[in-house]
């Protein structure tokens, strides 16, 4: 019963790969988001969808995209990886009225 | 332009020995202000959200105020368990909702 739920938990890659990561959520929220943990702990928002929608797109290289087939499902594809890619990535939902609800997280090492 | 800083960086604590953490931050037009607690390999865990200056919440051993420039999230008699990185957080008003921008967080530490 996780509330945002992500996958991969882990996930390993070399330069130059491409690699998705997955979210849902299950607490019926309309909007959805991208969060970038880097090494020194600062939490910055990347993208963020409403119903499907693309409402809040940060300064992120395009090797990144966000899609969003229904809004229960926020995946986060990522072009040509590179070193400096290597973070935490948090998946989070809200509804208008409420808090923000995490998800556990992605680490992602490129090597 | 808009930030958050949080003080101090880290906090270490006795059982039982009452501190408070600072939030400060430089935004016109505040939505919410917004507590987390992230726990290591976790992901950040809900708190509170304040919403006007005078405002106070409390859960358990943690009450957080509000006031025009800054925000407290005071810690009475602290727990072990009570250890973790402590994140807050604004969302700005108009346009920007759904923008939460994070301060650094403070790392506390609780000693039996």
């Amino acid at each position: 019963d996780t509330a945002v739920s992500q996958t991969p938990k882990y996930l390993v890659t070399q330069m130059g790969n491409d690699k998705s990561i997955k979210c849902e959520q299950n607490l019926g929220h309309d909007t959805m988001y991208w969060y970038k943990q880097d090494s020194k702990k600062f939490l910055k928002i990347m993208f963020s969808y409403n119903n499907k929608e693309l409402i809040i797109n940060e300064t992120v290289p395009n090797r990144f995209s966000p899609k969003s087939p229904d809004k229960a499902h926020l995946n986060l594809h990522i072009n040509s990886l590179e070193l400096g890619d290597s973070a935490v990535y948090f998946c989070a939902s809200t509804q208008e009225g409420y808090g923000y609800t995490f998800g556990s997280g992605t680490r992602l090492t490129v090597v | 332009e808009d930030q958050v800083t949080q003080s101090p960086e880290a906090l270490r604590l006795q059982e039982g020995e009452s501190s408070s953490l600072n939030c400060s931050y430089t935004v016109s037009g505040l939505r919410g202000l917004f507590w987390y607690r992230q726990d290591p390999g976790k992901g950040p865990e809900f708190l509170f959200t304040l919403y006007s200056a005078g405002e106070e919440k409390e859960k358990e051993r943690l009450k957080a105020t509000l006031t025009k420039k800054e925000s407290f999230l005071h810690i009475t008699a602290p727990k072990p368990e009570d250890s973790a990185t402590y994140l807050c957080a604004y969302e700005p008003g108009g346009t920007s909702y759904g923008k939460l921008t994070f301060g650094q967080g403070t790392i506390l530490t609780v000693h039996p």
